[in-house]
């Protein structure tokens, strides 16, 4: 699977929009992007997925770009809630089980 | 109702003993996963099994040995345990294979002394 960059930390005012980034330039074509955030003394919860379309659900917008060697994870009105350690994620579907691979992440901050 | 539960949620215990943490899942999934997180926040997998068989082993010493009752549950057995074992475990649990998402357990953190 793919290595991914994040930076280390983030903050971001409540409310505002958090924009998490995330470099893949080593990104083959079946290879997803997933994010997953890890709230403090919880387990890992996921976020959203996508391939090469950006994708919208409930919690986050995901954009990748065109050449797919970079995505953003974008949270649009970030919480106290949200702060957590955000991790980004390549992997293909192929064989081998569905074995996620977690880096450092990004220790996002909100504040008031 | 808790998704993904696991018990004890704390264990502390001392060198040599054997222990096992317990894990079940409501979702009606058919694969479940054990991850260890350690003192530096590091998440690696250890095992995953699907409908009950191991798919996955990471490099894992032999005394842990997990085992599947059925697809509802994934326990974690640990044998002789060290210092270094020291961690949090968490337990996940995904349909099929795939790019399903994976659910994750709120972890039990092992104290050995």
């Amino acid at each position: 699977d793919a290595k991914t960059t994040q930076p280390t930390s983030m903050d971001c005012a409540e409310g505002r929009a958090a924009n998490l980034p995330c470099n893949h330039s080593t990104i083959s074509g079946n290879e997803y992007v997933y994010w997953y955030r890890q709230i403090h003394s919880q387990g890992p919860q996921y976020i959203i997925h996508g391939l090469k379309n950006n994708e919208t659900n409930e919690m986050a917008s995901l954009i990748i770009t065109e050449d797919r060697k970079s995505s953003t994870l974008i949270l649009p009105h970030a919480t106290l809630r949200d702060t957590a350690v955000y991790y980004c994620i390549v992997r293909a579907l192929t064989g081998g089980g569905n074995k996620l691979t977690f880096g450092t992440g990004t220790q996002l901050k909100v504040e008031l | 109702d808790t998704a993904v539960s696991q018990t004890p949620k704390y264990l502390v215990t001392q060198m040599g003993n054997d222990k096992s943490i317990k894990c079940e899942q409501n979702l009606g999934h058919d694969t479940m996963y054990w991850y260890k997180q350690d003192s530096k926040k590091f998440l690696k997998i250890m095992f995953s099994y699907n409908n009950k068989e191991l798919i996955i082993n990471e490099t894992v010493p032999n005394r842990f040995s997990p085992k599947s009752p059925d697809k509802a549950h994934l326990n974690l057995h640990i044998n002789s345990l060290e210092l270094g074992d020291s961690a949090v475990y968490f337990c996940a649990s995904s349909q099929g294979l795939r790019n399903s998402p994976l659910h994750f357990g709120n972890g039990t953190r092992l104290t050995v002394t």
